[in-house]
């Protein structure tokens, strides 16, 4: 059973900083996600990766595989980025569902 | 762009009722699922369905709860008994492929009072 942990929980910058958010997971996955929640409680896919880095406007995600883990970074943070940024992975093995990590809050202040 | 729609947003229903949450999943996807997050909890799978059935299912997902693709549109989660701990937001997802982006919906907001 794979066991997602994600730092820091929460988390508050100034608008213009650079924020990295991490995810760490137990076992070998298929896929990794990076999702988006707003307060109303919906949720946004950012991005689906299982190897290298991936890049969406002000949003970078990274892999390694070998260290099971995985980063999210975005540059020039403004308010409109305040959501909890959650991580999920897909087991090896032709698992279909998600484990989700629990989250980390942003909150990014003018 | 295409979306995943879920109604209603918010359902209120008394303990011991009867409750069915629709889902319409994006038209071409093959692959559907139901996930729930608790108030304050990480979001939890309960159950995967493709070719008219259940592919997987958690421990979650007992006789109370079952899944539906009445027709070629929507796809829904009944929950035969309601208990207080049902409370909880209920995601509907879909996917074209099993290992390829899963596209999530606003979510129902189920209240068991």
């Amino acid at each position: 059973k794979n066991e997602v942990e994600q730092s820091p929980q929460n988390l508050t910058a100034q608008e213009g900083e650079f924020i990295t958010i991490n995810c760490s997971y137990s076992v070998g996955i298929s896929a990794l996600h990076w999702l988006q929640q707003h307060p109303g409680g919906g949720i946004v896919s950012l991005f689906m990766l299982s190897s290298g880095k991936k890049k969406h406007g002000r949003l970078i995600a990274t892999i390694n595989i070998q260290e099971k883990h995985s980063s999210l970074h975005i540059t020039a943070s403004h308010p409109r980025d305040s959501a909890v940024y959650i991580c999920a992975v897909r087991d090896q093995g032709g698992s279909e569902k998600l484990v989700f990590g629990k989250g980390t809050k942003l909150t990014v202040n003018p | 762009e295409p979306e995943v729609t879920q109604t209603p947003s918010h359902q209120v229903t008394q303990m011991g009722q009867e409750v069915i949450l629709r889902c319409v999943p994006i038209s071409n996807h093959l692959y559907f699922y139901w996930y729930r997050q608790i108030l304050g909890q990480k979001v939890e799978f309960l159950v995967s369905f493709y070719n008219n059935e259940i592919s997987e299912k958690s421990e979650i997902f007992d006789d109370q709860f079952s899944v539906e693709r009445p027709d070629g549109s929507n796809f829904t989660l009944k929950i035969r008994s309601t208990k207080l701990e049902d409370s909880a937001m209920y995601f509907c997802a879909s996917s074209n492929l099993v290992n390829t982006e899963a596209f999530f919906g606003q979510g129902t907001r189920l209240t068991v009072v």
